[in-house]
């Protein structure tokens, strides 16, 4: 398997531009996870998703922040309108039910100048 | 909610020798799971080392092992004859289960630089 595939690997956008991030699960893992990485606040959940469907979308920071799901094998992360201080490394993961620990995807670096 | 506390912001060692990064975390279960996660420069988050709750013996992956203090909440990773390679940051996490528990919340990370 390769992975949780996630693209990009670098964005660069203008301010109030749409961003749409996008994740590709291990194949039969039933669970996916954004994070976001800030060297102000670490690494913190946004939403997580089981079988497709969102558990938990308490750390979306706010409404310009939406995930989706829409099969097993793809996520997106959209942020509209994009603000210079969404600038972080997003990562996506999967995991299986009845397992311990995630696997990662490689992440993608977003700057919004 | 769980939280999860690493002090030490950075920390160096020499090349061969032996380094201890500290972790604590405050929570109100009796069964759950704790992590190590490494990220070097490449930024992939790679497992390291996990120890389930339950389980009084301390976990070890070669050259790592931890420190299970459960009564002080305490959760070390021992990292022997250190290598250039093991220079990343390092990120101490809990998961309080499996299943739709299994959302992990990671402390602020270490930056630990391995010198020649």
């Amino acid at each position: 398997d390769a992975g949780v595939i996630q693209s990009p690997r670098h964005e660069v956008t203008e301010m109030g531009q749409e961003v749409t991030l996008r994740c590709k699960p291990i194949s039969g893992h039933d669970y996916l996870f954004w994070y976001r990485q800030t060297m102000m606040r670490g690494l913190e959940l946004l939403i997580y998703f089981n079988n497709n469907v969102p558990i938990d979308d308490s750390g979306m920071p706010e409404d310009r922040f939406s995930a989706k799901m829409p099969n097993a094998s793809f996520s997106t992360l959209k942020i509209q309108p994009s603000e210079p201080r969404d600038s972080a490394v997003y990562f996506c993961a999967s995991s299986m039910t009845g397992t311990l620990g995630y696997t990662f995807g490689s992440g993608t670096r977003l700057t919004v100048v | 909610a769980q939280t999860v506390t690493q002090s030490q912001p950075e920390m160096s060692v020499q090349e061969a020798e032996t380094v201890t990064l500290s972790c604590t975390y405050d929570t109100s279960e009796s069964n759950y799971y704790l992590f190590w996660y490494k990220q070097p420069p490449s930024r992939q988050m790679i497992l390291v080392i996990r120890q389930e709750a339950y389980k009084q013996q301390n976990a070890t992956e070669n050259r790592f092992s931890v420190n299970f203090q459960k009564a002080a909440k305490s959760f070390s990773l021992k990292i022997s004859d250190s290598q250039l390679g093991d220079t990343a940051m390092y990120f101490c996490a809990f998961m309080k289960g499996v299943g739709a528990n299994s959302k992990l919340t990671f402390g602020k990370g270490i930056t630990l630089s391995v010198r020649p």
